[in-house]
């Protein structure tokens, strides 16, 4: 059973401040990573994606993947209360399977 | 609009009633999923297809769930005899082939909202 684990919050951090969101996997053979925010009553928006470990930087996030481990991370600088919603982790092993969701961190960030 | 187009929005039906929903992807996308999340959890997948070819159906898929894409274009999601647990949001997503090992970007539209009275 592939899994996707992630810690469901809520994660609150102040505005300005970095948000880190954490995801770990269990099938060593996934090869596509991806992070989705969903806002409440919306379909989920993908913001990132991943393939290579390392970093992959886009604007205000940052994408982080370290195979090893088996663990992504999403970094979202200088937060702003727009940034309030849920983070999905997505991950996917060879092409054409599907993409296997975590259940979500809900992020909140106060202004 | 060139995203994915999902139809109907809402959905109420009575226990025991067919449904049919209706997804449109991305005109250039040949790979197009199913999805149900309910609140509070990720999504959950169904099913693939790419092009007309039904590739993949979760174990989870009850036989009162059943999908088509009859042209490779858009696909159908029926759930037969429905049941309040069917309550959720219907999510279809489309994306295209990408290199040989990688799975490009899938994109959602925005959902069909199922409730089962």
């Amino acid at each position: 059973q592939k899994e996707v684990e992630q810690n469901s919050g809520p994660l609150s951090v102040p505005e300005g401040a970095i948000a880190s969101l954490n995801c770990t996997y269990s099938d060593r053979g996934s090869q596509s990573f991806f992070w989705y925010r969903q806002y409440s009553g919306k379909s989920p928006e993908l913001i990132m994606f991943i393939y290579s470990n390392g970093d992959k930087e886009d604007g205000r996030f940052t994408a982080q993947l370290n195979k090893a481990s088996q663990y992504v991370s999403l970094l979202i600088r200088d937060s702003q209360p727009s940034d309030s919603a849920t983070y999905l982790c997505a991950v996917s092993s060879e092409a054409g399977t599907a993409l296997i969701f975590g259940k979500g961190t809900t992020l909140s960030v106060s202004s | 609009d060139t995203g994915v187009s999902q139809d109907p929005r809402h959905k109420i039906t009575k226990r025991g009633q067919n449904v049919t929903f209706r997804c449109d992807p991305i005109s250039e996308h040949n790979r197009l999923y199913w999805y149900r999340q309910t609140l509070g959890q990720g999504p959950e997948f169904l099913t693939y297809f790419q092009n007309e070819a039904q590739l993949e159906k979760s174990r989870l898929l009850s036989d009162r769930f059943s999908a088509e894409r009859p042209k490779g274009s858009f696909s159908t999601l029926e759930i037969q005899r429905t049941e309040q647990g069917d309550s959720a949001m219907y999510l279809c997503a489309s994306s295209t082939t990408g290199r040989a090992i990688m799975n490009t970007e899938a994109f959602f539209g925005q959902g069909t909202r199922l409730t089962v009275v």
